[in-house]
């Protein structure tokens, strides 16, 4: 399933499909982009990162993917778990360290 | 455990009350951050600080917003006389250094009535 983040606020996937996070970023100036995941009640958590220097990246069933020509960025998680239930924030960390937060995209993985 | 601790996880006072937070960042991280974050948003920068100097502060940080961090390591947020707006969850996060990651804390929930 896909998500366009800020206009599309809830994902639903299927247990065991892939994922794919969506994110708009607004400053051409920014460099460097984070993917945090937070669960109810509790702190963001880092996911991955990507400096715009590089176009992908990947971790452990994750995958991010940065198009800087349209200032986007997406998530792809892959064979989504229960436990990947939770909102997943972009966020784009600007020249003078203010790093800037999207909405979230809350994503349900239905077993 | 060495992750980014706050202290309290919650705090419920009543309006025009003083409060104060208590973040520590992980060992030997220089740089400390605290945000705001309210229901359904993400969280909002509101300052942060490289070991004990603070280098920038948010326009969403009032004049009844102060942050110390006295000796680079653990930080207060204190907030004086607390309106009803400020019901939030308050998060703190550090990082090694400038435009590294960061590792965020559990928050602290505060609640105005």
């Amino acid at each position: 399933g896909e998500s366009v983040g800020l206009h599309l606020p809830t994902l639903s996937v299927q247990e065991g499909d892939n994922s794919i996070i969506n994110c708009a970023y607004s400053n051409s100036a920014s460099d460097y982009f984070i993917w945090y995941k937070q669960e109810s009640g509790k702190g963001p958590q880092f996911i991955i990162d990507i400096r715009s220097n590089m176009d992908k990246r990947q971790g452990q069933r994750v995958t991010v993917l940065l198009n800087k020509t349209v200032k986007h960025l997406s998530l792809q998680i892959a064979a989504t778990q229960p436990g990947d239930s939770a909102v997943y924030f972009c966020a784009e960390m600007r020249n003078n360290n203010d790093m800037r937060f999207g909405a979230g995209t809350r994503l349900t993985v239905k077993p | 455990d060495t992750g980014v601790s706050q202290d309290p996880r919650h705090k419920i006072t009543k309006r025009g009350q003083n409060v104060t937070f208590r973040c520590d960042p992980i060992s030997e991280h220089n740089r400390l951050y605290w945000y705001r974050q309210t229901l359904g948003q993400g969280p909002e920068f509101l300052t942060y600080f490289q070991n004990e100097a603070q280098l920038e502060k948010s326009r969403l940080l009032s004049d009844r917003f102060s942050a110390e961090r006295p000796k680079g390591s653990f930080s207060t947020l204190e907030i004086q006389r607390t309106e009803q707006g400020d019901s939030a969850m308050y998060l703190c996060a550090s990082s090694p250094g400038s435009r590294e990651t960061q590792y965020f804390g559990p928050g602290t929930r505060l609640l105005v009535l």
